[in-house]
């Protein structure tokens, strides 16, 4: 079965920090996207930053950028000058045997 | 313009009772998804459409789930006889192209209690 795996359960960062929240995926497709989607305490999924895996370069959305390591089949997020509205679940997802499969999710605490 | 919308917000069911869960896209998008999100985890998929045509439904975990989008449009999800094992929270999301490229917009979701 192809999958999304996220090994950090839980992550905390203090406020005005970096945090690096990691995944890796498996996926037989040769051109594909992937995402990392926020879904806050009782509110709905929302796209934090997508990656064409045909372009080398790293995605960067403001405080938001990725490390894409193609061969390795990595894709963590990094979140630099954490704020408090980070808090979050974090979800990393790629195509699969479904459209799309996501990891089991990081919850990410920010410590003020 | 509007973002996906799902109803109701909480459903209480008695086990064996039958529930209808309605999805409403974002107008024009073509994709159509839905997902099962039980506590602590993950969505998985349950099944796919593009525009009325259900492309893929090898997420639904039972023959007691039906998914039905008639006119390209409106969504309803449908869970006949339900269980407790079917308590979670069943998300929406709708995309503007095919799949793969395009990024999934998320309704709030659905949390449906069996007891």
């Amino acid at each position: 079965a192809q999958t999304v795996t996220q090994s950090q359960p839980e992550m905390s960062v203090q406020e005005a920090e970096t945090v690096t929240l990691s995944c890796t995926y498996d996926t037989s497709e040769s051109d594909y996207y992937l995402f990392w989607y926020k879904q806050p305490p009782s509110r709905q999924m929302i796209l934090v930053i997508r990656q064409e895996a045909y372009k080398q370069q790293n995605a960067t959305e403001n405080r938001f950028s990725v490390n894409f390591q193609k061969a390795a089949k990595s894709f963590s997020l990094k979140i630099s000058d954490s704020q408090l509205g980070d808090a979050a679940m974090y979800f990393c997802a790629s195509p699969g045997n479904t459209p799309l499969v996501f990891g089991k999710g990081t919850r990410l605490s920010v410590i003020a | 313009g509007a973002g996906v919308s799902q109803s109701p917000r909480y459903k209480v069911a008695k086990r064996g009772q039958d529930v209808a869960l309605r999805c409403d896209p974002i107008s024009g998008h073509v994709s159509l998804f839905w997902y099962q999100q039980a506590l602590g985890q993950g969505p998985e998929f349950l099944t796919y459409f593009q525009n009325e045509a259900q492309l893929d439904k090898s997420g639904l975990p039972s023959d007691r789930f039906f998914a039905e989008r008639p006119e390209g449009s409106v969504s309803t999800l449908k869970i006949q006889r339900t269980q407790q094992e079917d308590s979670a929270v069943y998300l929406c999301a709708s995309s503007l192209g095919t799949l793969g490229q395009e990024t999934q917009y998320f309704g709030p979701g659905t949390r449906l209690l069996v007891l």
